[in-house]
């Protein structure tokens, strides 16, 4: 059983540029979700996606938007960078359905830093 | 609003010595509880997670936590730590039905040998 992975482990960008990251999600689950770990704190919930569909939304901005693919697998993007966006971002994949997702699995995280 | 907190933002304790996090929550209405844990340089783990029945849940490595509705609490009890359990512990919480886990801050535990 494949786990949860993610691409890639560290970036580096400068205020004003656009990021994406990618999440390969664990076999057999078909919901992704992305938290925002600033420095310090624990998880911030930014949006799950389920089939494909945005399903729940955290008080993150416009910015930050998604993708879900057929497999599954997902993109979170940021645009338009800000200082305060440098943290460790985690996707976690679970099986579940639109009103409730079962144990969520978190892949390693990818470590952005935004200069 | 929902919240998640942690007592303990740091603590050190000697290697055998017992452990209790403490982790309150608010939320209006049917939750599942959770501990993850994050050892240096790896990704978050899941120790336990309580959805229903017995309140007291036994986890891995030999942690457990206890539910106590009344007190909207989840403490994370194991009686000896070992050196390996040095690492950051999280408690979260997810409405029943819900989809989205709320951390608390966190609690970094050092265990000295």
């Amino acid at each position: 059983e494949t786990g949860v992975t993610q691409s890639p482990t560290h970036l580096i960008k400068t205020r004003g540029q656009q990021v994406t990251l990618r999440c390969s999600s664990q076999s057999g689950h078909n919901t992704v979700s992305w938290y925002q770990q600033a420095l310090g704190q624990g998880p911030q919930f930014i949006f799950q996606y389920y089939r494909e569909e945005e399903n729940g939304r955290g008080n993150f901005p416009p910015r930050f938007s998604g993708l879900q693919f057929p497999n599954y697998s997902s993109e979170l993007n940021v645009n338009a960078l800000e200082l305060d966006d440098s943290a460790l971002y985690l996707c976690a994949s679970s099986l579940g359905t639109s009103q409730h997702s079962n144990e969520q699995f978190f892949g390693p995280g990818t470590r952005l830093t935004v200069l | 609003a929902q919240s998640v907190s942690q007592h303990n933002h740091h603590v050190i304790l000697s290697e055998a010595a017992s452990l209790e996090l403490g982790c309150n929550y608010s939320y209006g209405g049917t939750v599942n509880l959770f501990w993850y844990v994050q050892y240096p340089g790896q990704h978050l783990q899941l120790l336990l997670k309580y959805f229903s029945g017995d309140p007291l849940v036994k986890g891995i490595k030999g942690f457990e936590a206890e539910f106590i509705k009344s007190k909207f609490s989840f403490n994370l009890r194991k009686p000896s730590v070992q050196w390996s359990d040095t690492a950051e512990y999280f408690c979260a919480v997810m409405g029943r039905p819900g989809n989205k886990l709320i951390f608390g801050a966190g609690t970094r535990l050092a265990v000295h040998p």
